[in-house]
């Protein structure tokens, strides 16, 4: 299986400061169709998740745009250029290139 | 809107079996894959299973390989997850996926259904 790695595991942040979450993949994402399958979801405390990015840098609809994704092969970033409140929670990476799909442990994003 | 409802969860002894269902509303659930993913308490997400529109095709993670059935009622637009000879390592938030198709990916998830195997 394909292992996703993502740093830090703990992000304090302070509200309004940029944070970017980091995502590394044991092997390229890139698949033969020509695409990245790299997703993003955040996981608000005691909800679901709900997905933020598809594709690498593909926005959900409804999701803010100080959220972005970046990246390519093994190594991809989840941005917030300012960080809010409602932004506290942990975001999970996962890739969809290689079967099975597989995620990331979690980045923790709190407020310091 | 799209909607899934995920139910059937509990408390289940080792060696136990429960089925979990999935009511989807709010769009064509014939025309889509769907996916069972699960979160042990304060663990990560792990896929377990998915299974294509038309119930022909069905994948699942090595763990549950043998012991889960993952089967569907496209005219009850449900989605199911039979669970047989469980474990403690099976006790997880369980959660059902709608496949964004083309784009590998999960686009809409339940809000959950706990099952706790235990004695």
């Amino acid at each position: 299986d394909v292992l996703v790695t993502q740093s830090p595991l703990s992000l304090p942040v302070t509200l309004g400061q940029p944070a970017s979450i980091s995502c590394r993949s044991s092997q390229s994402l890139a698949h033969s169709d020509g695409n990245t399958y790299l997703n993003w979801f955040q996981q608000r405390p005691g909800q679901s998740p709900r997905r933020l990015i598809y594709k690498v840098s593909d926005r959900d609809s409804g999701v803010p745009d100080r959220f972005s994704g970046s990246g390519s092969g093994t190594d991809f970033t989840l941005k917030i250029s300012r960080v809010e409140a409602e932004d506290v929670g942990v975001y999970y990476c996962m890739q969809g290139t290689h079967w099975p799909w597989t995620f990331g442990q979690g980045t923790k994003v709190e407020i310091k | 809107e799209v909607q899934l409802v995920e139910s059937g969860g509990g408390l289940v002894q080792p060696g136990g079996s429960l089925r979990l269902s999935c009511a989807a509303s709010g769009f064509t659930f014939s025309g889509y894959w769907m996916h069972w993913v699960r979160q042990a308490p304060g663990k990560g997400l792990v896929w377990v299973s998915r299974i294509s529109g038309d119930a022909r095709k069905t994948h699942y993670a090595d763990s549950v390989k043998g012991r889960f059935t993952i089967s569907r009622d496209n005219a009850k637009n449900t989605l199911y997850l039979q669970m047989n000879s469980l474990r403690g390592e099976d006790t997880a938030m369980y959660y059902c996926g709608r496949d964004h198709g083309g784009y590998n990916s999960i686009d809409y998830w339940g809000q959950g259904i706990l099952v706790t195997v235990s004695s």
